[in-house]
């Protein structure tokens, strides 16, 4: 059971290029959800999906396309990327159906955009 | 909208000691309110989970607490270590279909041998 898992690791991008940030899970959760974690600012939602086909934005969206054909994957695309996303991204997973509601989070992208 | 302040945003400590962290938050119509760990360059634990009907949850060394009606967590570390040692991140849940989680800043804790 790997829980949430986030590739790559590490990246660095020169403006204007795209690139997509996996996530996937194996905790069968429906709810995923993109945030971006920088310095002063904490966390902020990007983008979240409740299930399969369903996404919505978040508090930061722009910048950012989501998509989720399948419950375990739910990838994040820059499609022309500026050095103000320059950040640390994560991915989370919840089991909303349980009424527990605990989210859980994957390592991180760490991102430059020179 | 929810917001979530932690204080302070730094604590220094000598190790043993008993210390409490602080987490408010503007709506008190929230779902549930989650603590965090998270060492740095690595990404998020969870620590406790308090559920809206719930006052108090325990783990270890660990105890929050939920207070909705003043808008407030505690998040109680006894017998500090210096492994202690990181950022401790309060989010809460909202209410409603989306269940949107609204974090803190997070407190940076280092507890000193």
């Amino acid at each position: 059971n790997a829980g949430v898992t986030q590739t790559p690791k590490f990246q660095v991008l020169k403006t204007g290029q795209s690139m997509t940030l996996q996530c996937a899970q194996d905790m069968n959760h429906e709810y995923m959800s993109w945030y971006r974690q920088d310095p002063g600012m904490g966390l902020r939602l990007i983008h979240y999906s409740v299930g399969a086909g369903i996404t919505d934005q978040g508090e930061v969206p722009n910048g950012y396309n989501v998509s989720r054909s399948t419950t375990e994957d739910f990838p994040l695309r820059l499609l022309s990327a500026a050095p103000s996303q320059t950040s640390v991204y994560f991915c989370a997973t919840r089991n909303h159906k349980t009424g527990y509601n605990e989210q859980f989070f994957g390592p991180g992208t760490r991102l430059t955009v020179l | 909208k929810q917001e979530v302040t932690q204080i302070p945003a730094a604590l220094s400590v000598p190790e043993g000691e008993n210390l409490v962290l602080n987490c408010s938050f503007t709506d008190s119509a929230i779902y549930n309110l989650q603590w965090f760990r998270q060492d740095p360059g690595k990404g998020l634990t969870s620590l406790l989970l308090i559920q809206s009907s719930q006052r108090e949850q325990t783990s270890g060394r660990l105890n929050a607490s939920l207070d909705k009606s003043s808008g407030r967590s505690t998040l109680y570390i006894a017998a500090s270590q210096p492994g202690d040692s990181a950022t401790y991140l309060c989010a809460a849940t909202s209410g409603g279909s989306n269940y949107k989680l609204t974090f803190g800043k997070g407190t940076l804790l280092t507890v000193n041998p």
